[in-house]
């Protein structure tokens, strides 16, 4: 079974600092890997996903990037956090066995506070 | 834009009720349903995966009907317990890479 690990856990950070959350995949190879982000009061919002090595689609224009230099790495990166760059960030992926229904495995998430 | 709809946006009941909560979505483009329970500080956890017009699906004392033609889903919990408390996610799957989740709804079960 796949298994998603994801660090760290919880950051505070200053504005205009960087940002780098980095997330591996355990249990699957050439999984469809996703960051979703909620932020206070409301859903999961799919920000990046990547369906291999330096393939990335962006969903929604933002402050952040994402890249993918192994088929089990997915990292999201800022140069310049901005105060609404707050939230709580997952990853998530999609193993071989159940690709074509889409079930997602989620890591634990990373809760990013942004002063 | 494709967009998910769950109500209520949280439910509070005692231990012993049933209930029940909703998810709308687009009727267009349908591939697959999921329903996701996500406990705090835990990760979301899938519960259903629902694909056809009319799919019933349980899971202990949870269960949960799909209707794709008018574009509703429903998650009904029979005899809720404390530990049923988490939020549960509605999510929309077209059959391409994305999954829409819906704002999902809050369930405190008081003992």
């Amino acid at each position: 079974s796949q298994t998603i690990h994801q660090w760290p856990a919880t950051l505070v950070q200053p504005v205009g600092s960087p940002l780098s959350l980095e997330c591996t995949v355990e249990g699957t190879s050439n999984p469809n890997l996703y960051w979703y982000r909620q932020a206070a009061g409301r859903g999961l919002q799919l920000l990046f996903y990547s369906v291999g090595i330096g393939q990335i689609s962006s969903e929604v224009p933002q402050n952040l990037s994402a890249s993918r230099p192994q088929d089990r790495q997915f990292i999201l990166s800022s140069k310049k956090l901005l105060l609404s760059d707050s939230g709580f960030y997952l990853c998530a992926g999609t193993g071989t066995a159940n690709s074509g229904a889409n079930v997602l495995t989620f890591g634990a998430g990373s809760r990013l506070t942004v002063l | 834009i494709l967009n998910v709809e769950q109500s209520p946006q949280s439910l509070h009941v005692q231990e012993g009720d049933s209930t029940n909560f909703t998810c709308s979505f687009p009727s267009s483009n349908f591939y697959a349903l999921h329903w996701y329970r996500w406990e705090t500080a835990k990760s979301p956890e899938a519960l259903f995966v629902m694909t056809l017009n009319g799919d019933e699906k349980k899971k202990g004392r949870i269960s949960a009907t799909l209707n794709t033609k008018e574009g509703y889903s429903y998650l009904y919990i029979k005899g809720s317990q404390p530990e049923d408390s988490a939020t549960y996610l509605c999510a929309f799957h077209t059959g391409g890479f994305k999954t829409i989740f819906g704002a999902g709804t809050r369930l405190f079960v008081k003992a």
